[in-house]
């Protein structure tokens, strides 16, 4: 069945560090895929999304990319801060397969220091 | 204020003994969903449903039941609680769109520990 696989934590960055979040998929059919974000004591929110390959999500200074080739969507920050601490959930949503089923990652906690 | 809300928030509760945690949504979303987040899993989808009476099993929808009679609300039910239930459980809501939905909007999430 489909899968999302992220990298697990905790990452801890000093600030203006620049942020990589990997995150791989399988799945079958054409899946949009997501990050989440959730802070402390929150529930999620969405961070950024593509829909088809090679399209580029981004939001609030991340970005991510939808390789095919390599079925990834890699989270990127340039320089984060210490807002950005909080959980960042990879999430996949299948098409073809007959489901309208979302997957998510297990969450990767990202710690940024001043 | 567009939102997702649960109730309750918390709930301690002894096993075997039923209970429904309520979500409602206010956005006239057509898609709603049950998660489970528990640590070293992240979230996972219990049930899902695409529009009024018309649901389906996500990844671990054993022990759950749902229904969507409204489109605005979607109860969690657990018939017969167990310990391996405690969890952190969010509600979700988004449009759908031929399939691919849109944002998915979370609301603040009910802690319940089963005794």
């Amino acid at each position: 069945g489909d899968s999302v696989t992220q990298m697990e934590g905790p990452v801890t960055l000093s600030e203006e560090a620049f942020l990589t979040i990997n995150c791989t998929y399988t799945a079958t059919g054409y899946p949009s895929l997501f990050w989440y974000v959730q802070y402390p004591g929150e529930g999620l929110q969405l961070l950024l999304k593509a829909t088809k390959a090679d399209d580029k999500g981004s939001n609030k200074g991340f970005e991510a990319t939808y390789r095919k080739e390599t079925t990834s969507f890699h989270l990127e920050k340039g320089s984060v801060q210490v807002s950005d601490s909080a959980v960042y959930f990879c999430a996949l949503r299948g098409l073809g397969s007959g489901t309208y089923k979302y997957i998510f990652g297990t969450g990767t906690r990202l710690k940024v220091l001043a | 204020e567009a939102q997702v809300t649960q109730n309750p928030r918390y709930l301690i509760t002894v096993t075997g003994k039923k209970l429904t945690v309520t979500c409602s949504q206010n956005m006239n979303h057509e898609y709603m969903s049950w998660y489970r987040q528990d640590p070293g899993l992240g979230l996972r989808q219990i049930y899902y449903s695409m529009n009024v009476e018309v649901t389906d099993k996500g990844d671990v929808p054993e022990g759950y039941k749902v229904s969507r009679k409204e489109k605005r609300n979607f109860p969690l039910i657990l018939e017969s609680p167990s310990p391996n239930q405690t969890s952190l459980y969010f509600c979700a809501s988004s449009r759908e769109n031929r399939g691919r939905s849109d944002t998915q909007y979370f609301g603040p999430g009910t802690r319940l520990t089963v005794l």
